[in-house]
């Protein structure tokens, strides 16, 4: 079965520093990998996500995320932190080939200090 | 463009009664899923449909039936609440395909307390 790992559900940066979110997956076969984020009391949206090909991912607001096969990691990044950033980030699973449920990490709260 | 509309945004319920969470999506996408959030849990898959006219068992669909109207919409039926059944529930939609990456998009949720 797919799964996925977030590690540390609550992360505190400070303004303007390195912002770094870990996610892992189990795989047996190659997986697509999302990031969401969640707004208070929104839905969520798509971050970015990594199918095939390049392995450094760019999403939106300067978030990248990097697929890293042999560490099986998906870790997001974003280079210098906003206040705007502040939220609950989720990891997600999908295998490619044929009809697969997307699986999520528990995901991982940022609060930006100013 | 709307996206994916959950109605009701907000309900409460007393133990025993029973209500239905409605969802409608315009990208004419085939698969359509449920999942409620709990603090500390993430998101979990309560059911599913592939394509219109099939539905599926999730993780945790104990306590919930569905329905999967036509191809825009998928509701969520409580038959009897409980106080367990307290959470946050969304709608999400995607269109799930061999070599088409299937990223979910979803609703703003509804907010579901059972007293």
């Amino acid at each position: 079965a797919q799964s996925v790992t977030q590690l540390g559900s609550h992360v505190s940066v400070s303004e303007g520093a390195l912002v770094l979110l870990r996610c892992n997956y189990s795989s047996s076969v190659p997986p697509y990998l999302f990031w969401y984020v969640q707004y208070p009391n929104q839905g969520l949206q798509l971050l970015l996500k990594y199918t095939t090909g390049a392995t450094l991912v760019k999403g939106i607001n300067g978030f990248e995320a990097e697929f890293k096969k042999s560490e099986t990691s998906f870790h997001l990044t974003k280079p210098s932190a906003h206040m705007s950033d502040a939220a609950e980030y989720f990891c997600a699973v999908r295998y490619s080939g044929g009809y697969q449920k997307v699986t999520f990490g528990i995901g991982t709260k940022l609060q930006v200090i100013p | 463009n709307a996206g994916v509309t959950q109605t009701p945004k907000f309900q409460v319920l007393k133990t025993g009664q029973s209500m239905t969470l409605q969802c409608a999506q315009d990208m004419n996408h085939n698969s359509m899923y449920w999942y409620r959030q709990d603090p500390g849990m993430g998101l979990r898959l309560i059911y599913y449909s592939a394509s219109e006219g099939t539905t599926d068992k999730g993780e945790v669909p104990n306590g919930y039936n569905v329905s999967r109207l036509n191809k825009r919409e998928f509701s969520l039926r409580l038959e009897s609440a409980a106080p367990s059944q307290t959470s946050v529930y969304f709608c999400a939609s995607s269109e799930v395909q061999t070599r088409v990456t299937g990223e979910l998009f979803f609703g703003e949720g509804s907010r579901l307390t059972v007293l």
